[in-house]
C-alpha cells in the first residue's frame, strides 16, 4: 500500500510569489490534513479537508488556502509569500471512521528568498 | 483553542535507561492523544496513542499514561537504544481521530551508547 505522497519535495521561490504543494493520500483515506513545521513554532494545524470541504481550519492568515479534489488528493496554495514561510509543509492522511491514526508525508520544504 | 506543553525539550540519557516525557492540555474536551516519533529529516511517525477513556497504554518498551483529571500524559521508554534517539511530539485533539491535532513543541531524545 503506497504512504502519502508529497510533491514537489524541495522549493525555492521569491518573496511576493506564490506557491502550490500536493498532497496524495493513502487510498481510502478520505481526510487530508496539513501542517507547518519550523524550529520556532514547531508543528502547527493549517486546515483539514475531507470529502472536498474544509472541514477544520488553524491560525493562518488567508494567503494560505487549500482545496480536495475528487479523488482526495490535496493541494495547498499560498500567496504574497514571505520569508517567514519558509518552512516544512506536512500533510498528513486518516480514515477517520476505520482508524484513527494520522499518516504523514514527507513534506514539501520550501525556502522563500 | 487547544494547547500544548511539552518538557522537557532535551533529554539525554544512557543506554538501557529509561526516558519519560511529559505533556500537559488545556481543553477538557481534548479525547486522543498521540505521540509521533521524527527522525532527522524524515517524516513523522505514530509509536503510541491513548483515548480518553482509557488511564495507560503499552506497547513492548513503550507506554503511555493519560491523567484526565490533571490534563497531562505521558510517555515512558524503557531499556532505551541508540535508535530510540529521534524528536519526539506529543498531540492532542478533540475530534477522538488524527485529523486535527495540536502539537507540543517536541522533546529532543538523545542515547548515548
Amino acid at each position: 500500500k503506497a504512504g502519502v505522497t508529497q510533491t514537489p519535495r524541495y522549493l525555492i521561490k521569491t518573496r511576493g510569489q506564490q506557491v502550490t504543494l500536493s498532497c496524495s493520500p493513502i487510498s481510502g483515506h478520505r481526510s487530508v490534513s496539513w501542517y507547518q513545521q519550523t524550529p520556532g513554532q514547531g508543528l502547527q494545524f493549517l486546515f483539514e479537508y475531507f470529502s472536498e470541504t474544509q472541514r477544520n481550519k488553524g491560525n493562518f492568515p488567508g494567503r494560505f488556502s487549500g482545496r480536495q479534489f475528487s479523488n482526495s488528493r490535496s493541494e495547498m496554495n499560498v500567496s504574497t509569500l514571505e520569508l517567514g514561510d519558509s518552512a516544512l509543509y506536512l500533510c498528513a492522511s486518516s480514515h477517520p471512521e476505520v482508524n484513527t491514526e494520522a499518516f504523514f508525508g514527507q513534506g514539501t520544504r520550501l525556502t522563500v528568498v | 483553542g487547544e494547547n500544548v506543553e511539552q518538557h522537557p525539550s532535551t533529554l539525554s540519557v544512557q543506554e538501557g535507561d529509561s526516558a519519560v516525557i511529559k505533556c500537559t492540555y488545556s481543553d477538557s474536551a481534548s479525547n486522543y492523544f498521540p505521540w509521533y516519533k521524527q527522525e532527522l529529516g524524515k517524516r513523522p511517525q505514530l509509536i503510541i496513542d491513548i483515548r480518553s477513556n482509557v488511564g495507560e497504554k503499552k506497547d513492548q518498551r513503550i507506554a503511555v499514561t493519560l491523567n484526565k483529571t490533571a490534563k497531562h500524559f505521558s510517555l515512558h521508554i524503557t531499556e532505551t537504544q541508540p535508535e530510540d534517539s529521534a524528536v519526539y511530539f506529543c498531540a492532542a485533539s478533540k475530534n477522538n481521530a488524527g485529523n486535527m491535532l495540536t502539537f507540543g513543541g517536541g522533546t529532543r531524545l538523545m542515547v548515548k551508547p
